[in-house]
């Protein structure tokens, strides 16, 4: 069964770091590349992060660029998100997801971690 | 950029069906897109991938109620004998450039 798990949300202060991370299980992970995507309060799905199979190419959305980084460790079948300068409209539940190979959609998602940003 | 458009709201009766509609920007009308089904407290769930043809593919274990189709810029979402278990926020999805993913803002659908 493929399984994406997220952890590491939190309630950090504006200006803070967190780095989240998607545990995988039931696939060849080193085949996939792997994105984030959140959603804020009341608001709908939102891609901010997608990293391929090698780590060669990263890719961000320009709200979050220069402030998150996507990285991955086949060995671990993990991908990891360090966010640093948070601000309070990073508040969101972040979901992992799999992109679907040799296609550009998700067609696997985690149940998502929750990052609170306040002071 | 490619733009996704959905109508914020839809109902339907239990045992009914209904269409969920997902319209395209131009100049990206055939796009292929993905539906989502993202119920309350749960991540998000794959339901199928949908050619500007009206093929689709449908995940793991998804109902033969849902069903995809398209015509010109749209993309539809057919869900037939609703039931309560339904009634989720359904998002449309695509990729512009083969580098970014774009959402809908979602179709909340309540099923009465």
């Amino acid at each position: 069964e493929v399984q994406l798990v997220e952890s590491g949300g939190d309630l950090v202060k504006p200006g803070g770091s967190l780095r989240l991370s998607c545990v995988t299980s039931g696939f060849a992970f080193s085949s996939y590349s792997i994105s984030w995507v959140r959603q804020a309060p009341g608001k709908g799905l939102e891609w901010i992060s997608s990293i391929s199979t090698t780590s060669s190419f990263r890719y961000y959305t320009d709200s979050v660029k220069g402030r998150f980084t996507i990285s991955r460790d086949n060995a671990k079948n993990s991908v990891f998100l360090q966010m640093n300068r948070l601000r309070p409209e990073d508040t969101a539940v972040y979901y992992c997801a799999r992109e679907h190979i040799g296609s550009y959609y998700a067609d696997s998602w985690g149940l998502g971690t929750l990052v609170i940003v306040s002071s | 950029q490619v733009v996704l458009t959905q109508s914020p709201s839809a109902s339907a009766s239990l045992g009914a069906s209904v269409k969920l509609s997902c319209t395209l920007s131009s100049g990206h009308t055939s796009n292929a897109i993905a539906w989502h089904q993202h119920q309350p407290e749960r991540g998000p769930r794959f339901l199928m991938k949908l050619n500007s043809d009206g093929s689709h593919t449908k995940g793991d274990g998804i109902p033969d109620r849902f069903s995809g189709s398209s015509s010109g810029a749209e993309r539809y979402l057919s869900i037939s004998s609703l039931q309560s278990e339904d009634e989720a926020v359904y998002y449309c999805q695509t990729w512009d450039t083969g580098t970014s993913w774009v959402f809908g803002g979602g179709t909340k659908l309540t099923v009465l």
